[in-house]
């Protein structure tokens, strides 16, 4: 079952912050971490595994609540750079499901 | 090491048409996926692998076959060509699976049904 991503948009200022969220009605073994630019080919953020961690790269992080099905993505100080979809994906088989997207725009 | 390599990029098909997408990788990763994704959403799951002579429905299998006879390549046939199948295909691997592994994706193939 696809999981669901909220907000579906985001528009910010440089320097902002935003937080997306991805739930899921099914338990999940991980949650991964994508960034798609217009036109080219979705790219790795992170995994997350069971146990509740909390991962980071550069000013981007993500938690995963297990026993809530949830897992959010935080983008901190945001640049232009981080321009995108911002997709998730969860597994709880040897498949990898996304949701449905988030669109992030950083305007300066 | 090319990573994953897709062919053709751009392909227009007439209705009714076949095709095979080509997908094949150099990094000796078991798991291969077929994913399309239509314009402004997001990627569905088409066919995936967990090794050469194994092969598994996504969500969205249907007018589409695969077949995994190596573990470098996984090609998607499309066999009568409809316009509800004009999308972005993308072909990912990984090393490992049960969601644990970080996927690798090629650049995509661009097919136009018409």
């Amino acid at each position: 079952q696809q999981p669901v991503q909220s907000p579906q948009a985001v528009i910010l200022r440089e320097g902002e912050d935003a937080v997306i969220n991805c739930s899921s009605s099914k338990a999940l073994y991980s949650v991964h971490w994508y960034r798609q630019k217009h036109g080219e080919a979705p790219v790795f953020l992170m995994i997350l595994l069971k146990g509740g961690e909390q991962k980071g790269h550069d000013k981007i992080s993500a938690s995963f609540n297990e026993k809530k099905q949830q897992s959010s993505l935080y983008l901190t100080a945001s640049q232009l750079s981080y321009s995108g979809t911002y997709f998730c994906g969860t597994s709880n088989t040897g498949k990898l499901i996304f949701g449905q997207g988030t669109t992030l725009q950083v305007k300066p | 090491n090319a990573g994953v390599t897709q062919t053709p990029k751009f392909r227009i098909l007439k209705i009714g048409q076949s095709m095979t997408l080509q997908c094949a990788q150099d990094m000796n990763h078991n798991y291969m996926y077929w994913y399309r994704q239509d314009p402004g959403m997001g990627l569905k799951l088409i066919y995936y692998s967990v090794g050469a002579g194994i092969t598994d429905k996504g969500e969205v299998p249907n007018g589409y076959n695969v077949s995994r006879s190596t573990t470098e390549d996984f090609p998607l046939r499309l066999e009568l060509a409809a316009p509800s199948q004009t999308s972005v295909y993308f072909c990912a691997s990984s090393k490992k699976g049960q969601g644990n592994e970080k996927l690798f994706f090629g650049s995509g193939t661009q097919l136009s049904v018409l």
